[in-house]
């Protein structure tokens, strides 16, 4: 089985400063990651996505996710916040299920940005 | 945008009353999915679809119906709601951009059950 934990259901930054969201998973095989971003009333939008190609993943914003095998880790950064990264964000692992991939969720972490 | 519409956008509803959620997409994307999502839980996948006529279950299927008449269209049924199906639902299309799937959520639907 596979599955996603997500360190720190809130984290406040303030602005100009790192953002560090973390995320670990388990898989038996190869994953497929995602980090999603979610504004308040609004669908998940596509951060970026890691699937076997380079290890450090660009997204859009300004944000990228190292993925580390030995440490199970895909963790999220942004070198400087803006007010406007105040979101929800959801890291997710992709496994197959017959001819479909299916998505596991972790259970997010808030990110707020401080003036 | 992936092109996907969910409708309704917002729901009150009383419990035992038969509710349908529907997903539309313009793009003829074969694989569909619902999912709920509530605090703490993240997402959780309910079913999804690779074709007209094909569904599986997906982690918390139990009180959940799905069909798919046609490729466009999506429709999660709830034939009883119950409180705790109280949740906001979203469907998601599946892209495989060179090979490499990749799920694209709608705005969602905020289901209320009184």
């Amino acid at each position: 089985a596979q599955s996603v934990t997500q360190l720190g259901s809130h984290v406040s930054v303030s602005e100009g400063a790192l953002v560090l969201l973390r995320c670990n998973y388990s898989s038996s095989v190869p994953p497929y990651l995602f980090w999603y971003v979610q504004y308040p009333n609004q669908g998940l939008q596509l951060l970026l996505k890691y699937t076997s190609a380079a290890t450090l993943v660009k997204g859009i914003n300004g944000f990228e996710a190292e993925f580390k095998k030995s440490e199970t880790s895909f963790h999220l950064t942004k070198p400087s916040a803006h007010m406007s990264d105040a979101a929800e964000y959801f890291c997710a692992v992709s496994r197959s299920s017959g001819s479909a991939r299916q998505l596991t969720f972790g259970s997010g972490t808030q990110l707020t940005v401080l003036p | 945008d992936a092109g996907i519409t969910q409708s309704p956008r917002h729901k009150v509803t009383e419990t035992g009353t038969p509710v349908t959620l529907r997903c539309h997409q313009t793009e003829n994307h074969r694989y569909m999915y619902w999912y709920r999502q509530d605090p703490g839980h993240g997402l959780r996948l309910i079913h999804y679809s690779y074709g007209v006529k094909d569904t599986d279950k997906g982690e918390v299927s139990d009180g959940y119906s799905v069909s798919r008449s046609k490729t466009e269209d999506f429709l999660l049924t709830l034939e009883s709601a119950t409180s705790s199906q109280t949740s906001v639902y979203f469907c998601a299309i599946s892209v495989r951009p060179g090979g490499e799937e990749t799920q694209y959520f709608g705005p969602g639907t905020r289901l209320l059950v009184l």
